[in-house]
């Protein structure tokens, strides 16, 4: 079954860190790119990172460059994203999302999406 | 960053009428060399993700049934559901990936 499924949300303060993970089933993870795409609650949706299919390559939005790791492990079908410096508005659904490039090709937008995982940041 | 603007906020549409959504981008993302335009559709129904419905502005995803349509170029385009039906009730978003950062509109509300 082809499926992405994240995991690692919560409830975190505001300042700290949490790392989000999405693993991958049903299709060659290693050929493929994927995203971070978040959705705060009751508004749109946002793009987060990219990274690419051997993880050669990183892409980060503004709001979260400098703040937020993408990162891959081929060996084990998992994607991650590493969070610090959490505030406010971090808070949201943290959707991976597979790009529909396959290998070496990078198409920029989404044709597999996991259910996602809420990040809470309050105090 | 090019800035996605859909209309109208919401709509609603009788079973087996036309729907039709629009998207405008705020630079071209029309791409000259290969006469393509960088444009997404997505569905997202209540608690679900979204679902790929369109991209190039025009080419439905597998599976996806043919009364959705995707139409325009440049900076103006639009998602047509030809017949509504029940299970289309949903918020849809355009994105474009002509660049860095991936933008996506605010989203509009299809109700029956």
């Amino acid at each position: 079954q082809v499926q992405l499924v994240e995991s690692g949300g919560g409830v975190v303060q505001p300042g700290r860190s949490l790392r989000l993970s999405c693993a991958a089933s049903g299709f060659t993870f290693s050929n493929s790119g994927m995203h971070w795409v978040r959705q705060a609650p009751g508004k749109g949706l946002e793009w987060v990172a990219l990274i690419r299919y051997d993880g050669s390559n990183k892409y980060y939005a503004d709001s979260v460059r400098g703040r937020f790791t993408i990162s891959r492990d081929n060996s084990n079908n998992t994607l991650y994203l590493q969070m610090h410096s959490l505030g406010a508005e971090d808070t949201a659904v943290y959707f991976c999302a597979r790009d529909h490039g396959r290998g070496i090709g990078v198409s920029w937008f989404f044709d597999l999406w996991g259910r996602g995982s809420m990040v809470t940041v309050s105090s | 960053d090019i800035v996605m603007t859909q209309s109208p906020d919401s709509l609603a549409v009788f079973l087996g009428e036309r729907a039709t959504i629009n998207c405008k981008s705020s630079q071209s993302v029309l791409y000259n060399s290969n006469n393509e335009n960088y444009l997404a559709w997505y569905q997202q129904k209540p608690g679900q993700p979204p679902k790929l419905l369109i991209y190039w502005a025009s080419t439905r995803d597998s599976g996806v049934p043919d009364r959705f349509s995707g139409s325009g170029s440049g900076t103006d385009f639009t998602l047509t559901i030809s017949s509504l039906q029940p299970e289309d009730v949903a918020v849809y978003y355009c994105q474009q990936y002509y660049r860095t950062p991936l933008t996506f509109g605010g989203g509009t509300k299809v109700e029956i």
